[in-house]
């Protein structure tokens, strides 16, 4: 069974400065996704960015982008310029390629991200 | 488009009653999933469905717990003989996809809390 560890239980970050959440996954499939998503306080889980396990390429979206480490089971999501509205719990998920997407996503245990004004 | 909304968002009930919770993916989505969140955990794959088929099921998934997706629009989540281990918050995901790829949209959630 795959299992996804977020060894971070909260951080913080002055706002517009960069923060790095770290995330390290096992796995022994070669195929497979991994996710971060977002989810503020008392709302819902929304995603932030994607990786496809056979991209080499780190996948970027705007101020957000990864440190995909695949030898070393490893996906980071570095925050540039932070944001109040970056804070939230941010989880690491995994996801099998092998079943054509009957299998849910697998989830880390959460970072709490918090923006000094 | 209106996202995935879940109803009721707050369940209050006390222990050995049955709740039911119901999901309304996003319209032509045509995966459904169902999740649990405890306090201080991320989400856990409760069950999936492709269309109105259930194919997918968690060791999670006692059988006290039932789902079900008629005609592959909304679905909907049982628990009968609700235990206080069952407090937690239900999430429930949509997407629409034929392979791996597709990203799954989550709704806010039903709290459930057993007394």
């Amino acid at each position: 069974a795959q299992t996804v560890t977020q060894s971070q239980p909260e951080m913080s970050v002055q706002e517009a400065e960069t923060v790095t959440l770290s995330c390290t996954y096992d796995t022994s499939e070669s195929d497979y996704y991994l996710f971060w998503y977002k989810q503020p306080p008392s709302r819902q889980m929304i995603l932030v960015i994607r990786q496809e396990a056979y991209k080499q390429q780190n996948a970027t979206e705007n101020r957000f982008s990864v440190n995909f480490q695949k030898a070393a089971k490893s996906f980071s999501l570095k925050i540039s310029d932070s944001q109040l509205g970056d804070a939230a719990m941010y989880f690491c998920a995994y996801r099998s390629a092998m079943r054509g997407g009957a299998d849910g996503l697998t989830f880390g245990k959460g970072t709490h991200l918090i923006i000094q004004p | 488009d209106t996202g995935v909304s879940q109803d009721p968002r707050h369940k209050i009930t006390k222990r050995g009653q049955n709740v039911t919770f119901r999901c309304d993916p996003i319209s032509e989505h045509n995966r459904l999933y169902w999740y649990r969140q405890t306090l201080g955990q991320g989400p856990e794959f409760l069950t999936y469905f492709q269309n109105e088929a259930q194919l997918e099921k968690s060791r999670l998934l006692s059988d006290r717990f039932s789902a079900e997706r008629p005609k592959g629009s909304f679905s909907t989540l049982e628990i009968q003989r609700t235990e206080q281990g069952d407090s937690a918050m239900y999430l429930c995901a949509s997407s629409f996809g034929l392979s791996g790829t597709d990203t799954q949209y989550f709704g806010p959630g039903t709290r459930l809390t057993v007394l």
